[in-house]
């Protein structure tokens, strides 16, 4: 049973610029749910999707955006980047919407420039 | 809207003692409380889960109880190690909501 894998560990972008973070869920798990976390801060939920179709969303901007794929992989967008969004982003899987244990990767570290 | 308030912020305790991490939220409508460990610039490992419907887990050293009505839950954990050293998060999933809400946390330093 393969872990939740995130990549990149580590982006630098400038302001203005697009980033697209991609999460593998732990193998079975059909929801993934992505989170930002500001230094010094608790996570903040972006959004969630299940089963390829986005389930629930956080108080985030529409410049924030994401897919699952068929395998339950995901990827998050971000537009227009702002300084503020330098954090760490954090995906999360679970088998059911947040009715059980949701197992975290390691995060990207993004830093906006 | 659900806010959870963690307190300490930080909390330094020589090894082999006992101690109490508490974690309060606003709304009592929850499915479930969370406890999270992260190590500095890492994800997040899942300690303990509690339903709505239980009062306590308990995993080794570590119980966390929960006292929906009241809004509060502690984590305890005995005979603390240099190793327990890291940040601890508790976080609520809101019954009927996607939500997953976070506390800020509670930084632990276990001095050998």
């Amino acid at each position: 049973e393969t872990g939740v894998t995130q990549s990149p560990t580590h982006l630098i972008k400038t302001r203005g610029q697009q980033v697209t973070l991609r999460c593998s869920s732990q193998s079975g798990h059909n929801t993934v749910s992505w989170y930002q976390q500001a230094l010094g801060q608790g996570p903040q939920f972006i959004f969630q999707y299940y089963r390829e179709e986005e389930n629930g969303r956080g108080n985030f901007p529409p410049r924030f955006s994401g897919l699952q794929f068929p395998n339950y992989s995901s990827e998050l967008n971000v537009n227009a980047l702002e300084l503020d969004d330098s954090a760490l982003y954090l995906c999360a899987s679970s088998l059911i919407p947040f009715r059980e244990t949701q197992y975290f990767g390691p995060g990207t570290r993004l830093l906006v420039l | 809207k659900q806010e959870v308030t963690q307190i300490p912020a930080a909390l330094s305790v020589p090894e082999g003692e006992n101690l109490v991490l508490n974690c309060s939220f606003t709304d009592s409508a929850i499915y479930n409380l969370q406890w999270f460990r992260q190590d500095p610039g890492k994800g997040l490992t899942s300690l303990l889960l509690i339903q709505s419907s239980q009062r306590e887990q308990t995993s080794g050293r570590l119980n966390a109880s929960l006292d929906k009505s009241s809004g509060r839950s502690t984590l305890y954990i005995a005979a603390s190690q240099p190793g327990d050293s890291a940040t601890y998060l508790c976080a609520v999933s809101g019954a009927g909501s996607y939500q997953l809400t976070f506390g800020k946390g509670t930084k632990l330093s276990v001095i050998p």
